[in-house]
């Protein structure tokens, strides 16, 4: 089992549909990403999280840490959203920023 | 403030071969992590160095190896290369070890091994 499980794996939306991709974790982290890359491949960080929530726009992102989930919205999604949407979370324990990713979650928004 | 680079942006080599990756850190970022990204497989994690020296290195055989230079660049380096190394590599820069701090991503370099 993967330490970070991601679903769904494929999601497609029509344009202004609320989207949710969820994230679970089985180890204990300092912290939370949430990453959009985009098909040529580089990675854009969206959110660091440690609990609670955060808003950037039209994206929210929320994590319940005694759960060990995060959720990623997008609210009016656009064909632009289009995206993979990696989560990766960051151990607990000091001294190493290694990353352990999902496999990530490819959005299709349709016009 | 300029951002994670990484050169060359696509890269083509045959089994056997070397192949040596280039990253330029964030401005003022003294950490570069390396990751390898098969299609379709989120990234993996590489190593990781932190002024100039190695701290934390993921389940990758040594043929895999990297340097840090006291302006905080970076380079991997390939030796051996198999047909399983074709993938994406990214590198990502932060500042210092410590949990909270963010990394960048860099575009990555996409090797192709023949």
């Amino acid at each position: 089992k993967n330490e970070v499980e991601q679903s769904p794996q494929n999601l497609t939306a029509q344009e202004g549909e609320f989207i949710t991709i969820n994230c679970s974790y089985s180890v204990g982290i300092s912290a939370l990403h949430w990453l959009q890359q985009h098909p040529g491949g580089g990675i854009v960080s969206l959110f660091m999280l440690s609990s609670g929530k955060k808003k950037h726009g039209r994206l929210i992102a929320t994590i319940n840490i005694q759960e060990k989930h995060s959720s990623l919205h997008i609210t009016a999604s656009h064909p632009r959203d289009s995206a993979v949407y990696i989560c990766a979370v960051r151990g607990a324990q000091g001294g190493s920023e290694k990353l352990v990713f999902g496999k990530g979650t490819k959005l299709t928004v349709n016009p | 403030e300029t951002g994670v680079t990484q050169s060359p942006t696509h890269l083509i080599k045959t089994r056997g071969q070397q192949v040596t990756l280039r990253c330029s850190s964030q401005s003022g970022h003294n950490t570069v992590s390396w990751y390898q990204q098969a299609l379709g497989q989120g990234p993996q994690f590489i190593f990781q160095y932190y002024r100039e020296e190695e701290n934390g290195r993921g389940n990758f055989p040594p043929r895999f190896s990297g340097l840090q230079f006291p302006n905080y660049s970076s380079e991997l380096n390939v030796n051996a290369l198999e047909l399983d190394d074709s993938a994406l590599y990214l590198c990502a820069s932060s500042l210092g070890l410590r949990g909270y701090n963010e990394q960048f991503f860099g575009p990555g370099t996409r090797l192709t091994v023949l």
